[in-house]
């Protein structure tokens, strides 16, 4: 059985850094592309950045180039995501999600973590 | 950037369908995916590839798309249809996924 299990958020300061986990099992994240995704409280769906099953490839959103870095253990089975100088608007939930492999659809996902950045 | 336009809200009472619709310029030439969220939980994958539905998605949910215009149908709708529901294409001109601005159905 495929499960996505994020952890990591928490409540950091503008400016501060934070640490994403999303440790996959019941697959090997090296055979499939791996994404993450946010929603602001109250908001829609927002893709962030995305990894290539091969690792070598990486994607990431405008709003977060620079900052955001994803990036994975293949030996732990484990996707991350480095957020660096955050700002209050980075505050949502942060979902990991499966790329299914067939159309860019996520057909897994976990069920979230918060991150909020307040002073 | 790319961008997906989806009405805000839709209405529509139990037994009937629904029809949420998703705005883009050519999006009948990309592969359109919808995802159906229930207020506290993930998104679920209800169609891929513009039309398939994964296992264990009813087959009252269905997807087309042409032109600028992708639609998901939801027949007879049940009110454990009430949910939010977005598209989804990756852009090849940015290398970038794009979410449609969701849908909130409410069953009357």
């Amino acid at each position: 059985e495929v499960q996505l299990l994020e952890s990591g958020g928490g409540l950091v300061q503008p400016g501060g850094s934070l640490r994403l986990s999303c440790a996959a099992s019941g697959f090997t994240l090296t055979s499939y592309a791996m994404t993450w995704v946010r929603q602001a409280p109250g908001k829609g769906l927002e893709w962030v950045s995305l990894i290539s099953g091969s690792g070598h490839t990486t994607y990431s959103a405008d709003s977060v180039k620079g900052r955001f870095t994803i990036s994975r253990d293949s030996s732990k089975n484990t996707l991350s995501l480095q957020m660096n100088s955050l700002r209050v608007d980075d505050t949502a939930v942060y979902y990991c999600a499966k790329d299914g492999g067939i159309g860019g659809a996520f057909d897994f996902w976990g069920q979230g973590t918060m991150v909020t950045v307040s002073s | 950037s790319y961008v997906l336009i989806q009405p805000p809200s839709v209405s529509v009472a139990p037994g009937k369908t629904a029809r949420i619709t998703c705005g883009g310029n050519s999006v009948g030439d990309k592969s359109v995916n919808w995802y159906q969220q229930k207020p506290g939980q993930a998104p679920v994958l209800i169609v891929y590839y513009d039309s398939d539905r994964p296992s264990g998605i009813p087959e009252r949910f269905s997807g087309s798309d042409s032109g600028n215009t992708a639609t998901l149908t939801i027949s007879r709708v049940e009110a454990g249809d009430e949910a939010d529901y977005y598209c989804q294409v990756w852009d090849n001109d940015s290398d970038h996924y794009v979410f449609g601005t969701g849908t909130r159905v409410t069953v009357l």
